[in-house]
């Protein structure tokens, strides 16, 4: 079956720094792809859609210049946390739209911002 | 605007015993909606859909527009049903990954 990765499955960075996560599509193409955070014991919200080849498309209250979204090819997006804060803590979980009603999750990416 | 809402944070029952899941949701369009499912450890992953009106695992969920609902259920629940389950609604169109997540419901089936 279709798989997605990210990297890194967790990363611990200091507050002000910039971190990179990126979500690949293994074994198939994806024009779409889609990012949420999710908080501890509640439930994935939806961040922003990743188009190859354009912009992407922020959620309201999601800010653009906080969370920058580059989907480069069809198989790799990538969210760059900019400037990370403490309250950037998270779980972000990037999915690939496979078609047919069909979409994958990445295992996930656990963020801390110290 | 849209919302998804799984009542039940925990759900338990025993091996062999019916289970259901509820959700209800709020949308002013036509609603697609989707159960996934998390097993420990595992990352998340597609359960069913209503529009594929299919029966996975021994799941099924029948959409209610009237009482705007999508329960999940199965008959016999069996321990390695254990996961937490999120239920979903696509409010992307033709994009399915747009989706709106409840806030999950932790199942266990006891032995």
């Amino acid at each position: 079956g279709a798989v997605v990765s990210q990297h890194p499955s967790r990363v611990i960075c200091k507050s002000g720094t910039s971190v990179k996560i990126e979500c690949r599509s293994l074994d198939f193409q994806a024009t779409t792809m889609f990012w949420y955070r999710q908080f501890p014991k509640q439930s994935l919200m939806l961040m922003a859609t990743s188009n190859e080849g354009s912009k992407a498309t922020y959620e309201q209250g999601v800010e653009k210049d906080k969370f920058l979204i580059n989907h480069a090819s069809l198989t790799l997006s990538t969210l760059t946390v900019t400037s990370a804060h403490p309250e950037d803590s998270s779980f972000y979980i990037c999915s690939a739209d496979g078609g047919l009603e069909t979409q994958y999750f990445g295992p996930g990416t656990r963020l801390l911002v110290l | 605007a849209q919302r998804v809402t799984q009542p039940e944070k925990l759900l338990s029952v025993f091996k062999g015993a019916p289970v259901e899941l509820k959700c209800n949701y709020s949308y002013s369009g036509s609603p697609e909606l989707f159960w996934y499912v998390q097993y420990s450890r595992q990352r998340l992953q597609l359960l069913l859909r209503h529009i594929s009106r299919e029966s996975i695992k021994g799941f099924t969920a029948d959409l209610n527009k009237g009482e705007t609902s999508f329960h999940l259920k199965k008959p016999f629940a069996q321990e390695e049903d254990s996961a937490m389950y999120y239920c979903a609604l696509n409010t992307g169109g033709t994009s399915y990954g747009k989706l709106t997540f409840g806030q999950g419901t932790i199942l266990t089936v006891h032995p």
